[in-house]
């Protein structure tokens, strides 16, 4: 398995403004994902964040809404730009350690609850 | 588009019961499959992964597989109150660091 943590767990924010939501690996992993949890819904991919090039997004979300930096194989970051209350859910990173490589098997980190005013 | 369906529940269960969690894909070409827990205001905790057709079992939890039928299920023996949460089924298409594609969950209740 790995050790996710996320920063910060929580926080209320006002409309308009920006949020960097980071995840940290106790070990390298080749690719890291992000997750919105909307309030009483399931998990959806944002976006795939590879290490060395741009984050690869799903259908309906944007870079510039959703930029994320990959410096390292061992943390991400993820930014809600522009908030409005429509972004208020938990953010989840997840990963696929070396260690189980090819298995498809996928942490997730504690997540961040984000609440916009 | 890939699709992952659940049962929303809730599923109610009397302590000692065994529960029985479904789930559908619609990806024929899947290949890997998974079960998560997640406890209310908590993130998901990975529980049962499963690869091929048959069962797999882990105390107890045993998952099972139909390719064939693209189903996949949990059965959990035994449930004990600590059981109620949220099940969700994940499913990927190809082995590697391939993002899950999560059902919406069926909400478990075991009542003692």
């Amino acid at each position: 398995s790995a050790v996710i943590s996320q920063k910060p767990s929580r926080d209320i924010c006002q409309r308009g403004t920006s949020l960097t939501i980071q995840c940290q690996v106790d070990s390298q992993v080749t690719m890291m994902f992000w997750y919105r949890q909307q309030p009483g819904q399931s998990l959806t991919l944002i976006a795939t964040a590879n290490q060395g090039s741009e984050a690869t997004y799903e259908s309906g979300f944007v870079i510039d809404k959703f930029p994320i930096s990959r410096p390292n194989l061992t943390f991400s970051t993820l930014t809600v730009s522009n908030m409005s209350p429509e972004d208020s859910s938990i953010y989840l990173c997840s990963v696929e350690p070396y260690s189980e490589g090819g298995t498809d098997t996928q942490y997730f980190g504690p997540g961040t609850r984000l609440t916009v005013l | 588009q890939k699709e992952v369906e659940q049962n929303s529940g809730p599923l109610s269960v009397p302590e000692g019961a065994i529960a029985s969690l479904n789930c559908t894909y619609s990806d024929r070409g899947s290949q890997s499959f998974f079960w998560y827990r997640q406890y209310s205001g908590k993130s998901p905790e990975l529980i049962m992964s499963i690869y091929s057709n048959g069962d797999k079992e882990d105390g107890r939890f045993t998952a099972q597989l139909n390719k064939a039928s693209q189903y996949v299920s949990l059965l959990i023996r035994d449930s004990q109150p600590s059981d109620s949460a949220t099940y969700l089924c994940a499913v990927t298409g190809y082995s590697g660091n391939t993002p899950l594609v999560f059902g919406k969950g069926t909400r478990l209740s075991v009542i003692a």
